[in-house]
């Protein structure tokens, strides 16, 4: 089983929908979760960046986390076309970024 | 916010030839920078781990003779692929943290390096 899952897609919604994207894992260890979106050809850009289990909304995004579950999501509502992207779920242990492990990325596709 | 700059954003090159990457800090100081590999549709791999004014840390099964890792100053790191062969076309991604502790890691806008 790989540390992180998370499934490749794409996904396709139209136009403000609300997405839902997902990732498990399954070393107990992680304590900081993140969220990067990745345009084509592009480094990631942090979306989002949470510590344990709970909530975190920023503007259209919201992070959760459920370590009982071992699940986190990225919720973005009202879905824009400039939203299509990849995003890759990461997360991290205490002991530092060396450690940091990232999901394989789900596509995104917002149509108009 | 933290900004990290990385050049070039493509290369092509001749097999055997090496290639130099760049990855600055433009507005904060970074004692440590990180670079990454990601194939297409594949996540991103931790190469090594590139520490001011010391040796870089490489994960394992990464050739340190082969990926050279220099960070002489706070705010650069480079990375050169010596002597590149096709398989080494891939996208080298660098990254750092603004700051200690928890801060989360922001990246460069990636190296697409084709060896032809």
């Amino acid at each position: 089983q790989k540390e992180v899952e998370q499934d490749p897609g794409p996904l396709s919604v139209p136009e403000g929908a609300i997405v839902s994207l997902n990732c498990t894992y399954s070393n107990s260890a992680f304590q900081y979760f993140m969220w990067y979106r990745q345009y084509s050809r592009k480094g990631p850009e942090l979306l989002m960046y949470t510590y344990s289990s709970g909530n975190k909304e920023d503007g259209r995004f919201t992070a959760q986390v459920d370590k009982s579950s071992k699940y986190i999501s990225l919720f973005i509502r009202d879905s824009q076309p400039s939203d299509s992207a990849t995003y890759l779920c990461a997360m991290r242990p205490l002991s530092g970024y060396s450690t940091l492990t990232f999901g394989k990325g789900t596509m995104l596709l917002v149509s108009p | 916010g933290a900004v990290v700059s990385q050049h070039p954003s493509w290369v092509i090159c001749k097999s055997g030839t090496s290639v130099k990457i760049e990855c600055r800090s433009l507005d904060f100081q970074a004692t440590t920078m990180f670079w990454y590999r990601q194939f297409p549709k594949q996540s991103l791999m931790l190469m090594a781990t590139s520490n001011e004014g010391s040796k870089a840390t490489y994960e394992q099964g990464v050739e340190k003779d082969k990926f050279l890792i220099n960070h002489a100053s706070l705010t650069l790191s480079t990375l050169t692929v010596t002597s590149a062969h096709p398989e080494d076309s891939s996208f080298y991604i660098c990254s750092a943290r603004d700051g200690q502790g928890t801060s989360p890691l922001h990246f460069g806008n990636g190296t697409r390096l084709t060896v032809t």
